[in-house]
């Protein structure tokens, strides 16, 4: 099983939005609705953000949200604030878990 | 609360053993999927294991053969024997627990294992 694609880096202003993408292919994201994101910041353990796609767990901010089109998934962050600055994960569950190879979001 | 903590971890030469520990509290490790994810330093997340809770084991390519995904019910408590271990193994070690979606939802802190002579 390949890793997911993501790009390696983005970044943002303070108060703008941006989209980071995961592809994969039709035997994993575009084959299930079990895509889910993480957010990783220096030395700590990775936190669930996005689960199934599109729903948040309970505590985090609505300002996160995922989407799906095809085999590409998309975590979208706005009202950019500083605390968001991390690398971003995301994963897909197709029998076994394969993650994407991560994104560091830059908060300028 | 619901939470994981690992423990084990620490410097091993190549072709040692190691055995994680990733203690649970506030749910039932024997009820849930249990994996074991690890990072690379400055890489990745990659996932390495998973026991179901019916008691069926899978493990990534990488560390087939070598590895062993195991729990403790009385002890609610997850195992990895770590066989064989390379320095591309090194790594830090997470546990987490899978919900009924398979959304790695609980994750632990994490215990750093390093493999070099």
């Amino acid at each position: 099983q390949s890793a997911l694609t993501q790009p390696a880096s983005v970044s943002g202003s303070p108060g703008q939005s941006i989209t980071i993408s995961c592809t994969g292919t039709s035997s994993d994201v575009g084959s299930y609705n079990l895509v889910s994101w993480y957010q990783q910041h220096p030395g700590k353990a990775p936190k669930l953000m996005i689960y199934e796609g599109s729903k948040r767990p309970s505590g985090v901010s609505n300002r996160f949200s995922g989407s799906k089109s095809g085999n590409t998934a998309s975590l979208t962050i706005s009202g950019l604030q500083a605390e968001d600055e991390a690398d971003y994960y995301c994963c897909s569950y197709a029998g076994i878990w394969v993650f994407g190879g991560g994104t560091k979001l830059t908060v300028l | 609360e619901v939470q994981l903590v690992e423990t084990g971890g620490g410097l091993i030469q190549p072709g040692g053993s190691l055995r994680l520990s990733c203690a649970a509290s506030g749910f039932t490790v024997s009820s849930n999927y249990m994996s074991w994810v690890r990072q690379a330093p400055g890489k990745g997340l990659e996932w390495v294991s998973v026991i179901y809770s019916g008691g069926s084991t899978y493990y990534a390519d990488s560390v087939k053969g070598r590895f062993t995904i195991s729990r403790d019910n009385s002890k609610n408590t997850l195992y990895l024997q770590m066989n064989s271990l390379r320095a591309e193994d090194t790594a830090v070690y997470y546990c987490a627990r899978a919900s009924a979606a398979n959304t790695l939802d609980v994750w632990g802190k994490g215990t750093t294992v390093t493999v070099s002579s």
